[in-house]
């Protein structure tokens, strides 16, 4: 069965910073992967999938992600990171043979101090 | 328009009663979800519809109960609430079954709590 780890509960970087939210996954075949943010109160939103192709996803709000199949893992990560970005951040993976369900990750929690 | 929306957005009930929750997809898709978020914000699918017929139940207590009237709409109904049923409750969509590519559509959640 698949499963996915994020490692870290809680992230603070300072606005205008790098950022680097950690994923890792564990899976047989090629997963197709997820990364979804969620605001205070809110329901969760796609920032950007990989299932093919360039290992290298660009998603929405300037975000991206790097899928290693060697490390297992699918980094989400921004260059610059904005107040607004201050939420929560869920990795998932779906699998076709396991009737499309997603699996979440517990979840990283990031604040963004100005 | 709201693609997915849910009602109502916030539940509180006693232990033993029986609610539901509602969920209308005005996407056109032919797969809906439900997922449970704890209260570690840990989210975890617990039923899939595609076309009105289920398709994932993930060992949930048959206390919960979806029905699906059509494929727009996919419901919640839970029975004898207990107050490990406090969580927040997440309805999804996609496009089709087929292929997990698909990206899965939430809607705003509800959130319950049972005293």
């Amino acid at each position: 069965a698949q499963s996915v780890t994020q490692p870290d509960i809680h992230i603070t970087v300072s606005e205008g910073a790098s950022l680097e939210l950690r994923c890792n996954y564990s899976y047989g075949a090629t997963p197709y992967l997820f990364w979804y943010v969620q605001s205070p109160g809110q329901g969760l939103q796609l920032l950007l999938k990989y299932f093919s192709g360039d290992t290298l996803v660009q998603g929405i709000k300037g975000f991206e992600a790097e899928f290693k199949r060697s490390q297992s893992s699918f980094n989400l990560r921004k260059p610059s990171v904005h107040w607004s970005d201050a939420a929560e951040y869920f990795c998932a993976v779906g699998a076709m043979e396991y009737g499309n369900k997603l699996v979440f990750g517990a979840g990283t929690i990031l604040r963004v101090k100005s | 328009d709201t693609a997915v929306s849910q009602t109502p957005k916030y539940l509180v009930t006693q232990m033993g009663n029986d609610k539901s929750i509602k969920c209308e997809q005005n996407l056109g898709h032919d797969t809906m979800y439900w997922y449970k978020q704890d209260s570690k914000k840990f989210l975890k699918i617990m039923f899939s519809y595609n076309n009105k017929e289920l398709i994932i139940n993930e060992t949930v207590p048959n206390r919960f109960s979806p029905k699906s009237p059509d494929k727009a709409h996919l419901n919640l109904h839970i029975n004898s609430l207990e107050l490990g049923d406090s969580a927040v409750y997440f309805c999804a969509s996609s496009l089709r079954l087929a292929t997990s590519t698909d990206t899965q559509y939430f809607g705003p959640g509800t959130r319950l709590t049972v005293l």
